[in-house]
């Protein structure tokens, strides 16, 4: 099983200030086809998961362009350029090249 | 737009069983894999498990393996999960969500199961 460790467990950051959320897998997330199917998911306060990072750094439809990833491999980062009071939450990778696993989880508050 | 709205959450006994639906719509629900993703209270994001679009292949994750079933029904743009001899430990909110190769790119509001005596 492919496991995702995230790290850190919890971040408070200053608002406009950036935000870093690493993921490092168990295992490499290159699949046979050659993409590496590493995502990220925000998870506002009493919402459902939304999709924000898909393949490591493709953004998805609807996300602002202050949130990035990028990685390869095993090591994985998620970045917000400028944090502002919306992206309150929690913050997952999840990888779709073997099955599906979730890191734990960070969680995002504002100083 | 795609909307995936899951309903069937209730509060059950330890040992009892139940069946959660996820109607889906705005989107050709037959091609695309789906998924069950459950959060327990205050906890993060496990997997479940996934359904092929026409085939029925199903893969479980371990926790849940010979204890939960997942199925579809294309016709009616339905995704089920039918859980039996549940636990206190299957206390969650139940997401469905659609699986587009590799990412879960779009996800249902989520019903809630308590498991308790």
């Amino acid at each position: 099983d492919v496991v995702l460790t995230q790290t850190p467990v919890s971040s408070l950051v200053t608002l406009g200030q950036p935000a870093s959320i690493s993921c490092r897998s168990s295992q490499s997330l290159v699949h046979s086809d050659g993409n590496t199917y590493l995502s990220w998911l925000q998870q506002r306060p009493g919402q459902p998961p939304r999709l924000l990072i898909y393949e490591i750094s493709r953004r998805f439809s609807g996300v602002p362009d202050r949130f990035s990833g990028s990685g390869a491999g095993t090591d994985f980062t998620l970045i917000i350029s400028r944090v502002e009071p919306e992206d309150v939450g929690t913050y997952y990778c999840m990888q779709g090249t073997q099955l599906c696993s979730f890191g734990q989880g960070t969680k995002l508050e504002i100083k | 737009q795609v909307q995936l709205v899951e309903s069937g959450g209730d509060l059950v006994k330890p040992g009892g069983s139940l069946r959660l639906s996820c109607a889906a719509s705005g989107f050709t629900f037959s091609i695309y894999y789906m998924t069950w993703v459950r959060q327990a209270p205050g906890k993060g994001l496990e997997w479940l498990g996934h359904i092929s679009g026409t085939d029925n292949f199903v893969f479980y994750a371990d926790a849940v393996k010979g204890r939960f079933t997942i199925s579809r029904d294309n016709a009616k743009n339905s995704l089920f999960l039918q859980m039996n001899n549940l636990r206190v430990e299957d206390t969650a909110v139940y997401y469905c969500a659609r699986w587009n190769v590799g990412p879960l790119d779009f996800w249902g509001q989520g019903t809630p199961v308590t498991v308790s005596s």
